[in-house]
């Protein structure tokens, strides 16, 4: 069965900082793996996918498959950052598994 | 693009009493719909999901169930609401299996 791990429930960084947002998966076949973030009143959204292989809002990630990896990376974090973001999975039948989910926190 | 609408935004119900949430979906046509459930300092659980109308696919056994009378409509029941059912309920769709999932604005559950 697919899982995927957040690692950190809490992140906090300041305004400017680089922020890395870790994700680990298991899945024995091939994922496909997205970002989605939840902003403080506002519905969960599709940050990013690894197939688009884009950059949103500054944000990359990077699928590893190595690592079964999918961190999502910032170089310099804004506080308009700050959310809950969570790492998903899903596979052939198009069920998503997701994350814990990491708030994070930039301050000023 | 597709809306989703949920209602309603919250509700408390006492243990033993049923339950009825509804979702639907506006600007798209034949979707995959989605159930999830999000426990205090749990990640989000995918409850049910559904590829057509009357097709239901329930992941997690529990207490609830679902059902899908309309194409653009998904509907989240339970007979008799444990406390273990509080949560924060959310509503997906997509286009196709591996699509971009759109979540509705959730109902929030308190069972007491």
């Amino acid at each position: 069965a697919q899982r995927v791990t957040q690692p950190e429930k809490l992140l906090s960084v300041f305004k400017g900082a680089p922020v890395e947002l870790k994700c680990n998966y298991s899945y024995s076949g091939s994922p496909e793996l997205f970002w989605y973030v939840q902003y403080s009143r506002q519905r969960l959204q599709l940050l990013l996918r690894h197939i688009s292989r884009e950059s949103i809002k500054g944000f990359t990630a990077d699928l590893n498959k190595g690592e079964t990896s999918f961190h999502l990376k910032k170089p310099f974090a804004q506080e308009e950052d700050s959310a809950m973001y969570y790492c998903a999975l899903t596979t052939s039948y198009g069920k998503l598994t997701f994350g814990q989910g990491t708030i994070l926190t930039v301050h000023p | 693009s597709q809306t989703i609408h949920q209602w309603p935004a919250t509700l408390v119900q006492p243990v033993g009493s049923p339950l009825s949430l509804e979702c639907t979906v506006e600007g798209t046509s034949n979707p995959n719909l989605y159930w999830y459930r999000q426990a205090a300092g749990r990640g989000l659980q995918l409850l049910f999901y559904s590829v057509g109308i009357g097709q239901i696919s329930s992941e997690v056994p529990q207490n609830l169930s679902a059902s899908r009378p309309q194409d653009r409509q998904f509907i989240l029941s339970s007979k008799k609401l444990l406390l273990s059912d509080s949560g924060f309920y959310l509503c997906a769709c997509s286009k196709g299996v591996r699509e971009t999932q759109y979540f509705g604005p959730g109902t929030r559950l308190l069972v007491l």
